[in-house]
């Protein structure tokens, strides 16, 4: 919604990378969330970022790039466990947090 | 309890009914939140509260009514329930009001409107 783009579903195999793309609206930008959600639970959070560059947390990594309006969230060393959605929620002018539809990960063995 | 929480955890309710959601949390947090969550459309915001006693109005406030009454609590009511509310409603908290504040959800409450 509201200008964020994410694609809906995306696989991938146990023990690969893959990479969640998430974009965005430039104009009013005050940063961008990445949130986990398995089936039937609540979201929760995995990353925030504000300034350019990379974050890494251990397995996952978050990356933002400002002026293209592009961020991505980096798995690594993919577990079954890490089937879920992933949710990219963007702060917009307002301070309000817009999200976006979210993307499905199937992992298979 | 540790958290938020959220009552019911699922209701089948009669299009008409009258309805309350509870959601409760233990953090001291200034700001809650409600959201609807559909397939395919993410997380909307219902209505929001930046402390308590105030209340604001989200993407899709229609047909809702909330109440902050203290900082632990923030439930909704559904008024006259329609089957368009048929949904997944997820309550959060978050330590400051700004966006930027990290939000905690509950559990969630699923909601069929028959």
């Amino acid at each position: 919604g509201q200008n964020i783009d994410q694609p809906t579903e995306m696989t991938a195999t146990e023990g690969a990378i893959v990479q969640i793309n998430c974009t965005y609206q430039t104009s009013g930008f005050n940063g961008l969330f990445w949130y986990q959600q398995h089936a039937g639970e609540a979201p929760t959070f995995l990353s925030y970022n504000v300034l350019d560059g990379l974050e890494e947390k251990g397995r996952f990594s978050s990356f933002l790039s400002r002026s293209k309006g592009y961020s991505y969230l980096l798995l690594k060393e993919l577990q079954m466990k890490d089937s879920a959605s992933y949710l990219c929620g963007r702060v917009d002018s307002n301070y309000q947090l817009i999200w976006g539809a979210g993307t499905k990960l199937i992992i298979k063995p | 309890i540790a958290g938020i929480t959220q009552a019911p955890t699922s209701q089948i309710l009669a299009a008409g009914r009258r309805m309350t959601l509870r959601c409760t949390q233990d953090m001291r947090h200034n700001a809650m939140y409600w959201y609807r969550q559909d397939l395919g459309l993410g997380l909307r915001l219902i209505h929001y509260s930046n402390t308590a006693g105030t209340t604001g109005k989200g993407e899709v406030p229609d047909g809702y009514s909330v109440s902050r009454a203290n900082t632990d609590d923030f439930h909704r009511t559904l008024a006259s329930a329609v089957p368009s509310q048929t949904s997944v409603y997820f309550c959060a908290s978050s330590e400051g009001a700004s966006g930027t504040d990290t939000q905690y959800f509950g559990p969630g409450t699923r909601l069929t409107v028959l």
